[in-house]
């Protein structure tokens, strides 16, 4: 069965301390992978789509990157408002649904 | 464009009456995806639909849920009877073409059912 899996479940980081986050999957024909936050009491926020092996993509502080089994969001010297859960998803060429991880906790204190 | 639109933001029903939540998706976007979300669970695919049509269901937990999409700009989750263990977060999201593209969600619904 194709599954989503986050690690670690939460992270504190003190401001300014560099670190990743990872989302793997089994693969049965990738056809993307998204990367998103989520804040409380709110919706999931889209952040990146990767499609390929090799693909990288930036925003401010955030990076994230792709490989064949998994992918991996990189957090440059985050500040407290970086703090949220970040959810990954997958969508396999199956079908056009996404399917999510449970998500990685991050708090960054000041 | 406003986004996608949820409505109520909150909702408290008592066990065995009908709730019924509402979605308005991103204009132009043909894929509508109900997502169920617990602290157990997480994010749980209830059923998606394309161009108004239902294409896969088999995430609904009973047939005490149905879901609907009478035109492109509206769709509705409704669960009757309701009982307590329904009591979680209820997410709208749309895609411009399924998962070839990003899905934006709403703010949620947050049911308890008491």
């Amino acid at each position: 069965e194709d599954q989503v899996t986050q690690s670690p479940e939460a992270l504190r980081l003190q401001e300014g301390e560099s670190s990743s986050l990872n989302c793997s999957y089994t693969v049965s024909g990738l056809r993307g992978l998204f990367w998103y936050r989520q804040d409380p009491g709110k919706g999931p926020e889209f952040l990146f789509t990767l499609y390929s092996a090799g693909e990288e993509k930036e925003k401010e502080r955030l990076k994230a990157t792709l490989t064949k089994k998994e992918s991996f969001l990189h957090i440059t010297a985050p500040k407290p408002e970086d703090s949220a859960t970040y959810l990954c998803a997958v969508a396999w060429n199956t079908g056009n649904q996404f399917y999510f991880g449970t998500g990685t906790s991050l708090t960054v204190i000041p | 464009d406003a986004g996608v639109i949820q409505s109520p933001r909150h909702e408290v029903t008592e066990m065995g009456q009908e709730v019924t939540l509402r979605c308005k998706p991103i204009s132009g976007h043909d894929y509508l995806f109900w997502y169920r979300q617990t602290m157990m669970r997480g994010l749980e695919l209830l059923i998606y639909f394309n161009n108004n049509v239902p294409i896969d269901d088999s995430g609904m937990p009973e047939d005490r849920f149905s879901a609907k999409m009478p035109n492109a700009s509206f769709s509705t989750l409704k669960i009757q009877p309701s009982e307590p263990r329904d009591s979680a977060v209820y997410f709208c999201a749309s895609s411009l073409t399924g998962g070839y593209t990003e899905a934006f969600f709403g703010q949620g619904t947050r049911l308890t059912v008491v």
